[in-house]
């Protein structure tokens, strides 16, 4: 099957700070979606983002399908955003959404 | 739009019991729905998929008969944990398909998640 790979797998940020979480996936998709996990555990949608780039508010994303890997960007870091991070993708004519291992985040005030 | 709601949000029962958990889209019909399971500090593992009208599809590992999973309307998808054990305490999630907030792309919606414990 498809393989995900998120990385770091960790992260501790200060408040205000930027940040960067990248996804690898081992095979065409044609889903790609960005997941943010609160303390509570309810996965909030982030992005639908197959390819391109989309901007919502803070948060931005960007998948290079042809390379494939997907970026999302965290501008101005607030506590938050403290959670779980998860890229979550769907191989091409697949029916399986696949999730990668996440990217544990810690803002710090 | 694009609501999951699951039920109940955490459930503790003993050992040899069985435990139903319900997973609902409220503003849209899902022909079809995820189950998966989260254990601590881990990812999502998909348990199976469960299609409106017939039967559940299930992943490799997971057993039919413990994990028996039912979709009995375009709203409303059943997750039945049989003869619960101890190791079967876990995070469960549903998730049903829908439109990318109105657009024509399917996606997936998450519930909020069961916390089953079993003493």
């Amino acid at each position: 099957g498809i393989q995900v790979e998120q990385s770091p797998p960790d992260l501790i940020l200060q408040e205000g700070a930027n940040s960067t979480l990248r996804c690898n996936f081992s095979d065409s998709v044609n889903n790609l979606q960005w997941f943010h996990q609160n303390p509570w555990g309810q996965l909030i949608n982030l992005f639908y983002i197959p390819s391109g780039t989309k901007q919502n508010g803070r948060l931005s994303a960007t998948t290079v399908a042809t390379e494939r890997y997907s970026l999302l960007y965290i501008s101005s870091s607030q506590t938050t955003d403290s959670g779980v991070y998860f890229c979550a993708v769907r191989k091409a004519a697949g029916n399986k959404l696949t999730f990668g291992g996440g990217t544990r985040v810690l803002v710090k005030p | 739009g694009a609501v999951v709601s699951q039920h109940p949000s955490w459930v503790i029962c003993k050992s040899g019991t069985s435990v139903k958990i319900e997973c609902r889209s409220l503003d849209f019909q899902a022909t079809t729905m995820f189950w998966y399971r989260q254990f601590p500090k881990q990812s999502l593992m998909l348990m199976a998929t469960s299609n409106e009208g017939s039967k559940a599809t299930y992943e490799q590992g997971v057993e039919k008969d413990k994990f028996l999973i039912n979709h009995a309307s375009l709203t409303l998808s059943t997750l039945t944990v049989t003869s619960a054990h101890p190791e079967d305490s876990s995070f469960y999630i549903c998730s049903a398909r829908a439109p990318w907030r109105g657009g024509g792309t399917d996606t997936q919606y998450f519930g909020p998640g069961t916390r089953l414990t079993v003493l």
